[in-house]
């Protein structure tokens, strides 16, 4: 049962690197999310995805990159890294189907990152 | 105004009171409401689905209200256990597949 998996758990990255976060679902869902969450704050949206070949802006894209080829991988570029990107980012994902709703977000245990 | 706001408390409270939030949404055409909860650094896990009529599961009970927009919470006989972060998440709207989160209520049960 591996469900959302995130690599890396924690990385470091001086200003101006540049790194992928990769995030895989064995689950065969079709929607993806990516959402970074700073200290004492909510999940804010980066991106989003409802199935292989479509990506939408959330609420905070900026400075990042997405791309969705495969149902099962959701990996979120990072160019030029800044600070203001010291976040930890969580990957989730589930299911809709019509008029159903995604009544629960599978969440990988999310990735510490550090610029400095 | 933000999509999703919640009172970020903290809310300290005796073991064995009874705790409600509320959270506010703006966008009326919103679809779907849920309740998450988040412990320390880790990832959010739902807590609970929230049903035009209201539910409940055990000592949580969630309602809401579409005409003044908010949902809510209720915690009966608080257990330490029940110390995390609360995340409300509103689905749908003006943007298809968009699940958003407000920033979180603290909760905090002392004995």
């Amino acid at each position: 049962n591996a469900g959302v998996t995130q690599t890396p758990k924690f990385r470091i990255l001086k200003i101006g690197q540049s790194m992928t976060l990769q995030c895989t679902q064995d689950m065969n869902h079709n929607y993806m999310y990516w959402y970074r969450q700073d200290p004492g704050m909510g999940l804010k949206l980066i991106y989003y995805s409802v199935g292989a070949g479509i990506t939408d802006k959330g609420e905070v894209p900026n400075g990042y990159n997405v791309s969705r080829s495969t149902t099962e991988d959701f990996p979120l570029r990072l160019e030029l890294a800044a600070p203001s990107q010291t976040s930890v980012y969580f990957c989730a994902s589930s299911y809709f189907v019509g008029e159903q709703t995604n009544e629960k977000l599978f969440f990988g245990s999310g990735t510490q990152l550090s610029v400095l | 105004r933000k999509e999703v706001e919640q009172d970020p408390g903290p809310f300290n409270v005796p073991e064995g009171a009874t705790v409600a939030f509320n959270c506010t949404y703006s966008n009326s055409a919103s679809q779907s409401f849920f309740w998450y909860r988040q412990d320390c650094r880790k990832e959010p896990k739902l807590l609970m689905s929230v049903y035009s009529s209201g539910n409940e599961d055990g000592r949580f009970t969630a309602q809401l209200n579409r005409a003044s927009q908010y949902i809510s919470l209720l915690i009966r006989d608080s257990k330490l256990s029940d110390s995390a972060t609360y995340l409300c998440a509103v689905y749908g709207g003006t943007s298809y597949g968009k699940l958003t989160f407000g920033q979180g209520t603290i909760l905090t049960v002392h004995p």
